[in-house]
């Protein structure tokens, strides 16, 4: 099946501070890649969808130049958490679609803790 | 109303018995419908995609949609404690929709 890879899987950092996580689609070509974040026990929420070479898409509520998304080429995307704070610990997971209708792939996530 | 419905459960089910969820949507214009499963602190996971009306199974899972009624389902057969997990239904319209998910607990 399709692979999806984050990275980090875990990161700590202070607040203040920023944090990049990369989504890579392995083994096929990803026209849009998906950012969602959940809270423990919540399901997920889609934050924001790119698709390759075009601003992002941010869903209503999702601050854009708080939570950057650059998604460069076909098969890696970027979420930049700036100026993080403690509210912004959560479970950051991105997924990638082949195309329009196809069913979307995940990473594994990355657990975000600011301190 | 929600894009895509689901009960929350949970629903506990023993060792060997068919687990049922249940998920409808609102967009008639949907075309795609998937499930995922989601364990406790990890991503979720696909196991089931369904494009046309009608029944199509994978193992011991057998996924259901009917179009008319905007209803899909997903069964399991022969549960196992292995299977308790959350299971996200997943519905691609216009745009992608997911639910909040059916937590299912297998009991041994």
């Amino acid at each position: 099946g399709a692979v999806v890879s984050q990275h980090p899987s875990w990161v700590i950092c202070k607040s203040g501070t920023s944090v990049k996580i990369e989504c890579r689609s392995l083994d096929f070509q990803a026209t849009t890649m998906f950012w969602y974040r959940q809270f423990p026990k919540q399901s997920l929420m889609l934050m924001a969808t790119s698709n390759e070479g075009s601003k992002a898409t941010y869903e209503q509520g999702v601050e854009k130049d708080k939570f950057l998304i650059n998604h460069a080429s076909l098969t890696l995307s970027t979420l930049t958490v700036t100026s993080a704070h403690p509210e912004d610990s959560s479970f950051y997971i991105c997924s990638a679609a082949p195309g329009p209708n196809h069913e979307q792939y995940f990473g594994p996530g990355t657990r975000l803790t600011v301190t | 109303q929600k894009e895509v419905e689901q009960n929350s459960g949970p629903l506990s089910v023993p060792e060997g018995a068919i687990a049922s969820l249940n998920c409808t949507y609102s967009d008639r214009v949907s075309q795609s419908f998937f499930w995922y499963r989601q364990y406790s602190g990890k991503s979720p996971e696909l196991i089931m995609s369904i494009y046309s009306n009608g029944d199509k199974e994978d193992g011991r899972f057998t996924a259901q949609l009917n179009k008319a009624s905007q209803y899909v389902s997903l069964l399991i057969r022969d549960s196992q404690p292995s299977d308790s997990a959350t299971y996200l239904c997943a519905v691609k319209g216009n745009q992608f929709y997911f639910g909040t998910g059916t937590s299912l607990t297998v009991i041994p």
